[in-house]
């Protein structure tokens, strides 16, 4: 079935490091793919999204490219900042019988020092 | 606009007592609705997914299950919660072209 494989955590990086947190899934058709994240004391909120092949999502100096050859949707961002502590989960949209759902990967928690 | 209210935030329950957590939306009609469970190193796992009143998919077998009475109402119960049922619980409403979260229940089985 369709599934998504995220890099274990944590991650420990030090502000203004860059980060990179890696994303591949298994899926049929063509799903769209999605970074969700969980700060401290919250719920989780969508970051950025992608839902064609070569797509590029953005949002608050993250970015993720959807790469059909390798089936993979790495997060991405230049310089980290203590504000980007959290929990980040890649996730895929399956359709099965109708109804759309999601499918995360297990979250890696980013931990960023002053 | 869509808001999703969930509830309790926090539970402590002991083993072999039942569960009924509630979610309800506004501002949307016939939303899919979805109960995910956020289990210590396990990350977020689908439970159940609704597209319509008393239409519910379950993901994995379990010893919950998931009702849906009305258009805007999602409820997972158990009859005797184990202590493997501990865990982050987050209801989710199908928003255009993303999920909208609750703020989550914690619970915890003694």
């Amino acid at each position: 079935g369709d599934s998504v494989t995220q890099m274990e955590g944590p991650v420990t990086l030090s502000e203004e490091a860059c980060l990179t947190i890696n994303c591949t899934y298994t899926a049929t058709g063509y799903p769209s793919l999605f970074w969700y994240v969980q700060y401290p004391g919250e719920g989780l909120q969508l970051l950025l999204k992608a839902t064609k092949a070569d797509d590029k999502g953005s949002n608050k100096g993250f970015e993720a490219t959807y790469r059909k050859e390798t089936t993979s949707f790495h997060l991405e961002k230049g310089s980290v900042q203590v504000s980007d502590s959290a929990v980040y989960f890649c996730a895929l949209s399956a359709t099965q019988g109708g109804s759309e759902k999601l499918v995360f990967g297990k979250g890696t928690k980013l931990t960023v020092n002053p | 606009s869509q808001t999703i209210h969930q509830w309790p935030a926090t539970l402590v329950q002991p083993v072999g007592s039942p569960l009924s957590l509630e979610c309800t939306v506004e501002g949307t009609s016939n939303p899919n609705l979805y109960w995910y469970r956020q289990a210590a190193g396990r990350g977020l796992q689908l439970l159940f997914y609704s597209v319509g009143i008393g239409q519910i998919s379950s993901e994995v077998p379990q010893n919950l299950s998931a009702s849906r009475p009305q258009d805007r109402q999602f409820i997972l119960s158990s009859k005797k919660l184990l202590l493997s049922d501990s865990g982050f619980y987050l209801c989710a409403w199908r928003g255009y072209e993303k999920l909208f979260f609750g703020s989550g229940t914690q619970l915890s089985v003694l």
